[in-house]
């Protein structure tokens, strides 16, 4: 399977515990996003990561949240002292950037999420 | 989503054509999605549209008229499968989608 994949799929944890996902991009994509779903909502913009660099962070994200990609491969989220507003899922997306030619730039091919509920 | 509006729910009728219309904002835009997204699982691609005009691609077909900030989606010859929920996304700065809430889609016999 080359698509995104995201690690755990589901997780329960109890409020005021600290939660890391794991996210693997498609291989060749440089770019990498997060997003939080809830429902009957679009998902919202969390973060992104061109390569290494996190290029930006939503204003939605508390500083409990925090994401690194340390060798612009997989990333990694991390949600400290749960909150049970932080319950959603938690979705995953890679696209290839090319710079200065818009047109030739993928779409964003998103993995299946990790679905948080804290209790 | 913020300045992406298109309608909560839609009803069609199997083997029909429906069409979902999608307004957003124009100030940076680079860009118009729509994904599919089945209850539970991951938005997949549907299509793209950075030109005005149509996109068209098998049943499913996309306009887009940037000057009007407007977009819609096209299903036609309905099928049960297509019930899910449609979500337009604009791209901005940084490739970055800003999704709307998304149109919750019901086809019935």
């Amino acid at each position: 399977d080359t698509g995104v994949s995201q690690d755990p799929r589901h997780k329960i944890t109890k409020r005021g515990q600290n939660v890391t996902f794991r996210c693997d991009p498609i291989s060749e994509h440089n770019r990498l996003y997060w997003y939080r779903q809830t429902l009957g909502q679009g998902p919202e913009f969390l973060t992104y990561f061109q390569n290494e660099a996190q290029l930006e962070k939503s204003r939605l994200l508390s500083d409990r949240f925090s994401a690194e990609r340390p060798k612009g491969s997989f990333s990694t989220l991390e949600i400290q002292r749960t909150e049970q507003g932080d319950s959603a899922m938690y979705l995953c997306a890679s696209s290839l950037h090319r710079t200065g030619n818009a047109v030739a730039n993928t779409e964003a091919f998103f993995g299946q999420g990790t679905r948080l509920t804290v209790v | 989503g913020q300045n992406i509006d298109q309608p909560t729910e839609m009803t069609a009728t199997e083997g029909a054509i429906v069409q979902i219309n999608c307004t957003y904002q124009t100030s940076g835009f680079n860009g118009l999605f729509w994904y599919q997204q089945h209850a539970g699982e991951a938005p997949t691609f549907l299509s793209y549209n950075v030109l005005d005009g149509l996109e068209e691609k098998g049943r499913f077909s996309s306009f887009l008229s940037r000057s009007k900030g407007y977009s819609y989606l096209l299903l036609k010859e309905l099928q049960m499968k297509d019930s899910a929920s449609y979500l337009c996304a604009r791209r901005g700065g940084g490739n970055k989608l800003t999704f709307g809430t998304g149109t919750q889609l019901k086809v019935e016999l």
